[in-house]
């Protein structure tokens, strides 16, 4: 099993509906993260969790919503999903530290989960 | 802030080609620095990084060489196959900052 699993992996919604990405990890990691990829932007941190009573708003949080429901599991909500939501989104894990060989430095990423809203 | 700029491509090569993909960086005190390699269908993957300055990081035949005076972190490899063909990120952490920050990927395709 992956140490990082995303579902749904690719999911087509419409306009004004809700959506939920799910993520969960085998690592023990207490950090996790949500982030969007784009074409030519490259990778944008939307949420992160430095452990269950902890959420943080990265650059990008506008029109998402977390839920850090155990140390496994962190999935993220678009309350009403718009068409410039598509994207590919990806859940990572990491341990902690702030030296520069620590475990934070190092991010295991989920397969990605493709959103596409019409 | 913190910033990554590496070279857009895409980057189209034959096999055994040599392989460079630019990167600097902007960043205050002495960040960390990480190349990130995501093969298609997959997640993002650690490749290689270094810590400070003058180091060099190695995996997998590539190799990049953290160079404060010039605050790059160029990625090569001597000759490259076509399973190296991905996107390939430049990331850097700074200090005590909780976050990477990651550039916008380079796409190489290699060719046989």
């Amino acid at each position: 099993d992956a140490d990082v699993t995303q579902t749904p992996r690719n999911r087509i919604t419409k306009t004004g509906k809700r959506i939920m990405l799910e993520c969960s990890q085998t690592k023990g990691h207490d950090r996790m993260y949500w982030y969007r990829q784009d074409p030519g932007l490259g990778l944008r941190l939307i949420y992160y969790s430095f452990d269950v009573k902890d959420i943080n708003k990265g650059e990008i949080s506008d029109g998402y919503s977390v839920s850090r429901q155990a140390q496994a599991k962190f999935s993220l909500s678009l309350e009403s999903a718009i068409p410039n939501q598509t994207a590919l989104y990806f859940c990572a894990t990491s341990g902690a530290g702030t030296g520069g060989d620590s475990g934070a430095n190092v991010l295991t990423f989920g397969a990605g989960s493709r959103l596409t809203v019409l | 802030g913190n910033s990554v700029t590496q070279m857009e491509g895409p980057v189209t090569l034959s096999e055994e080609a040599f392989l460079t993909i630019n990167c600097t960086y902007t960043a205050t005190g002495y960040p960390s620095l990480f190349w990130y390699v995501q093969y298609p269908g997959e997640g993002l993957q650690l490749l290689l990084k270094a810590t400070k300055a003058d180091d060099k990081g190695s995996n997998k035949g590539f190799e990049a060489t953290y160079r404060k005076e010039t605050t790059s972190f160029h990625l090569e490899k001597g000759s490259v196959q076509v399973s190296d063909s991905a996107v390939y990120f430049c990331a850097l952490r700074g200090g005590s900052n909780y976050k990477l920050t990651f550039g916008k990927g380079t796409l190489l395709t290699v060719n046989p």
